[in-house]
């Protein structure tokens, strides 16, 4: 079990808009630690989409958009395109394990 | 740009030690910053196994921290990772990677099967 927590699955059509959220606790996401989130596409590495909460890589559509508040983050996609079909991954760092955490991972469908 | 490749056998055996070495192009090991070792089974999450700075410094996950070791060699600009007493359940791609700080760097990753 991941110490952060995301739905397994989410699902949009496409233009829609889609949310996915991850929550910790108070020795993670509460504690005032960043949250970082990942696109990883069958058989590659992750890819940083969103670090620092909300900031977007260079190249990362800014239809993608990162927020948090309390002990959970979210990430937003709009106008859903098939190319964004693709597990997403939040991660950050837990003091009480002294160490960076992920959460389960979020398989995106695109309809 | 900074890249990464893993490297090492592919099968180990039960009960026997994964060793895997992952060496860092484009920029020098003893930037700083800390150097992460993460693990993916198949069909499944990401789990975070280690980090390690240039000047030897570790810090590992609490569920792995009795059998991993990390090492690093700046002559080489290699990272190294020791995993002990592996059993099925450690089969997964393993990944070093770069993910304190932005921007984050990641190998393509190296599949190990733990099998006899």
């Amino acid at each position: 079990q991941s110490v952060l927590t995301q739905p397994p699955s989410v699902s949009g059509a496409p233009g829609q808009r889609v949310t996915i959220s991850c929550t910790g606790s108070s020795s993670n996401i509460g504690a005032g630690y960043d949250v970082h989130w990942y696109q990883q596409l069958p058989g590659t590495a992750p890819k940083a989409f969103i670090y620092g909460n909300i900031n977007r890589p260079s190249g990362v559509p800014d239809r993608f958009s990162g927020s948090k508040s309390g002990t959970s983050a979210s990430l937003a996609i709009t106008g859903l395109q098939a190319e964004d079909e693709a597990d997403y991954y939040c991660q950050s760092y837990d003091i009480s394990l002294s160490g960076w955490v992920f959460g389960g991972g979020t398989k995106l469908t695109v309809l | 740009q900074v890249q990464l490749q893993e490297s090492g056998p592919g099968l180990v055996k039960p009960s026997g030690t994964l060793s895997l070495t992952c060496t860092v192009s484009g920029g020098s090991i003893s930037s700083s910053n800390w150097w992460s070792w993460v693990r993916q089974p198949p069909g499944k999450g990401l789990e975070w196994i280690g980090e390690i700075y240039h000047s030897g410094s570790t810090n590992y996950n609490p569920s792995l921290k009795s059998r991993v070791t990390l090492s690093v060699d700046k002559s080489r600009n290699q990272l190294s990772l020791k995993l002990s007493s592996v059993t099925a359940a450690d089969t997964a791609v393993y990944y070093c990677a770069r993910i304190a700080g932005h921007p984050t760097y990641w190998g393509q990753g190296t599949l190990v099967t733990v099998s006899s």
